[in-house]
């Protein structure tokens, strides 16, 4: 299994663009979620979703956008990018709101 | 609302010495707490929970304990290494196992010097 995947790794973005960040998962999870770190912050839940066809809002919500198509894929929007943006962010996914399994993380700058 | 506060934002200790880092949180009705610890450049992995029916749990060298009352829980490192240096983040969990979110901890950077 390659269990949580994330693509990019990295990503340049100028203000005012959009992109998609990429989430899957080969574990049959019903449970994923989207975190951003930044310095000092911790981690910071964006979206999350507790199966296919539903998402719900976490901490900071907004700027994203999320969908859950289907139990394997969970990619995030930003619909406009922001310099605020600049970050870490991770996926994670798990059989329910137990153990997460993070992916390797996306690092995302925005200029 | 949901928080969780993690202190302190960093540790410094002798190798061999102890570590205690520790959580507060707010929700009363969660009943979920998991530590995990981030390596430079690697993902957050899970390294001990515990579920409030429980107030203490141990796995080597790593125990967590629990207050319910206080509303707070800790990690207790023992016998520290060198390769225990990580972030560690505590977090809890804010509504049901199933439909409920992880609300973590701004995160504790552990220095162990040998």
């Amino acid at each position: 299994n390659a269990g949580v995947t994330q693509t990019p790794k990295f990503q340049v973005l100028k203000t005012g663009q959009s992109m998609t960040l990429q989430c899957a998962q080969d574990m049959n999870h019903e449970y994923m979620s989207w975190y951003r770190q930044d310095p000092g912050m911790g981690l910071r839940l964006i979206h999350y979703s507790v199966g296919a066809g539903i998402t719900d809002q976490g901490e900071v919500p907004n700027g994203y956008n999320v969908s859950r198509s289907t139990t394997e894929d969970f990619p995030l929007r930003l619909l406009s990018a922001a310099p605020s943006q600049t970050s870490v962010y991770f996926c994670a996914s798990s059989p329910f709101v137990g153990e997460q399994y993070f992916g390797p993380g996306t690092r995302l700058t925005v200029t | 609302g949901e928080n969780v506060e993690q202190h302190p934002s960093t540790l410094s200790v002798q190798e061999g010495d102890s570590a205690v880092i520790k959580c507060t949180y707010s929700d009363s009705a969660s009943n979920y707490f998991p530590w995990y610890k981030q390596e430079l450049g690697k993902r957050p992995q899970l390294i001990i929970d515990i579920r409030s029916n429980v107030g203490e749990k141990k796995d080597q060298r790593i125990a967590v304990t629990l207050n319910k009352t206080a509303k707070h829980f800790s990690l207790h490192i023992t016998e520290t290494q060198p390769e225990d240096s990580a972030v560690y983040f505590c977090a809890a969990l804010h509504g049901s196992s199933n439909t409920g979110k992880l609300i973590f901890g701004q995160g504790t950077t552990l220095q162990v010097k040998p």
